[in-house]
């Protein structure tokens, strides 16, 4: 079965403090694909990151970095410095092949709360 | 390039009325995606097109929603009769697919509709 899941459920940081935001997920697949997105209080799912399972290269995007380990089964998500523009409610999903195509499965999110 | 469109944003019926929303993918998706978002949950898959056929319909509560997509593009969603337990926000999302792997895109997001039963 394919499982997301995100066990913090809200966290709340002074602004300009890191914070990890932690994903583990379950598969049996050999080819998946892991994501992040973004949910601001407008309630549309903004696409943050990709990574596909035979790649587990690290990725830095300015402030936004991800640390994918296939051997604990996770991929969590950093932000450094954060600031209040980052206050959402942030999703990791899990990809994976069905007929020919891909179905999304999404862990229940993790809330950000970035104070000033 | 235009994204994921969806109408109506907000809605409000009574129990036992029916509705519908509307989705229209990006241009060229074949995939189209109806996610149900209850307040404080990750999206639940309802329904999965591949062009116009349905790939995925396991978690559709087939005795009072429907879906269906018009020629493999625009997309619509209906409920009849509502439940209070149906109110969420209703997302649509589409994603260019492919058998390889190299080619599968992330889904993008419409802002959805949100659905208020009362």
């Amino acid at each position: 079965a394919q499982k997301v899941t995100q066990a913090q459920t809200e966290i709340s940081v002074v602004e300009k403090e890191d914070v990890t935001l932690d994903c583990v997920y379950e598969t049996r697949d050999t080819t998946y694909y892991l994501f992040w997105y973004k949910q601001p209080p407008s309630g549309e799912l903004v696409f943050l990151i990709r990574r596909n399972s035979f790649d587990e290269q690290n990725e830095i995007s300015g402030r936004y970095s991800w640390n994918f380990q296939k051997s604990t089964s996770s991929f969590n998500f950093t932000i450094t410095a954060s600031q209040v523009v980052d206050s959402a409610v942030y999703f990791c999903a899990l990809s994976e092949e069905t007929s020919g195509t891909y179905k999304y499965i999404f862990g229940t999110g993790t809330r950000l709360k970035v104070l000033a | 390039e235009a994204g994921v469109a969806q109408s109506p944003r907000y809605k409000i019926i009574e129990k036992r009325q029916s509705v519908a929303f509307w989705c229209n993918p990006i241009s060229g998706h074949a995939t189209l995606y109806w996610y149900q978002q209850i307040l404080g949950q990750g999206p639940k898959l309802l329904i999965q097109f591949q062009n116009n056929g349905v790939v995925d319909d396991s978690q559709l509560p087939k005795d009072r929603f429907s879906a269906e997509r018009l020629k493999g593009v625009d997309s619509t969603l209906k409920i009849q009769p509502a439940k209070l337990e149906d109110s969420a926000v209703y997302l649509c999302a589409s994603s260019l697919s492919s058998r390889d792997p190299r080619r599968n895109t992330e889904a993008f997001f419409g802002q959805g509709t949100r659905l208020t039963v009362v």
